[in-house]
């Protein structure tokens, strides 16, 4: 089981909807990630959240809005997305540190329609 | 020029042979060096950190050459479980604790 959890693995949702995902660690990391990742190709960042502080926005689209409730703990709130947005979306966390690789979560597989 | 960029792949080679993957990076400042792997459909996990000495694990080998800004990783006697795509990774800077992903390289194993 992957140390990482993420919920719901799948969501199909419509333009006007709003939804939450949410992503769980109990390694006490400290950083926490929020990762797109589009078919065939690789993972690319949205947001990094070190000390439960948002230090990282990739220029991602305001329909998309992070949250960290406490340093266990991070949500996605998804509103007015587009069928563009469909992807496989992953949680990681890590070792604040820089030399660390991430935990992935499995991903939330999420379907505008 | 892309951050990270890697063998465009696929590598479709049979069981026991020995395959190697390459990678540049951009970015001269960077401080760590990861290979990740992915199967289909599913999150990618870390295969090992990549250090300046280079450094051995089982059937894999990680190289770094910060001079030519180069990566390798070498497979050896490849398994029909190592079919996956292997994502060379970078943080490229102090500081955040920021990965930026190749485009991975899809290795085949058949019988």
């Amino acid at each position: 089981d992957t140390e990482v959890t993420q919920t719901p693995k799948h969501l199909v949702m419509g333009m006007t909807n709003k939804k939450s995902l949410k992503c769980e660690q109990h390694m006490g990391h400290r950083a926490m990630y929020w990762y797109k990742q589009k078919a065939k190709k690789p993972p690319e960042l949205m947001f990094v959240y070190s000390y439960e502080k948002l230090s990282i926005n990739e220029s991602v689209p305001s329909r998309f809005s992070p949250e960290c409730p406490n340093s266990s703990l991070l949500n996605l709130h998804l509103h007015a997305l587009q069928p563009e947005d469909s992807a496989l979306y992953l949680c990681a966390s890590s070792q604040a540190a820089t030399n660390y690789g991430y935990t992935f979560g499995s991903g939330t597989r999420l379907t505008v329609v | 020029r892309k951050e990270v960029e890697q063998d465009p792949g696929p590598f479709n080679v049979p069981e026991g042979a020995t395959v190697a993957f390459n990678c540049t990076y951009s970015n001269s400042a960077s401080q760590s060096f990861f290979w990740y792997r992915q199967d289909c459909r599913k999150e990618p996990k870390l295969l090992m950190s990549v250090y300046s000495s280079g450094n051995e694990d089982g059937r894999f080998t990680a190289q770094l050459n910060r001079a030519s800004q180069y990566i390798s990783l070498l497979i050896r006697d490849s398994k029909l479980s190592d079919s996956a795509t292997y994502l060379c990774v970078v943080n490229p800077s102090g500081g955040y604790n920021k990965l930026i992903f190749g485009a991975g390289t899809r290795l085949a194993v058949h019988p």
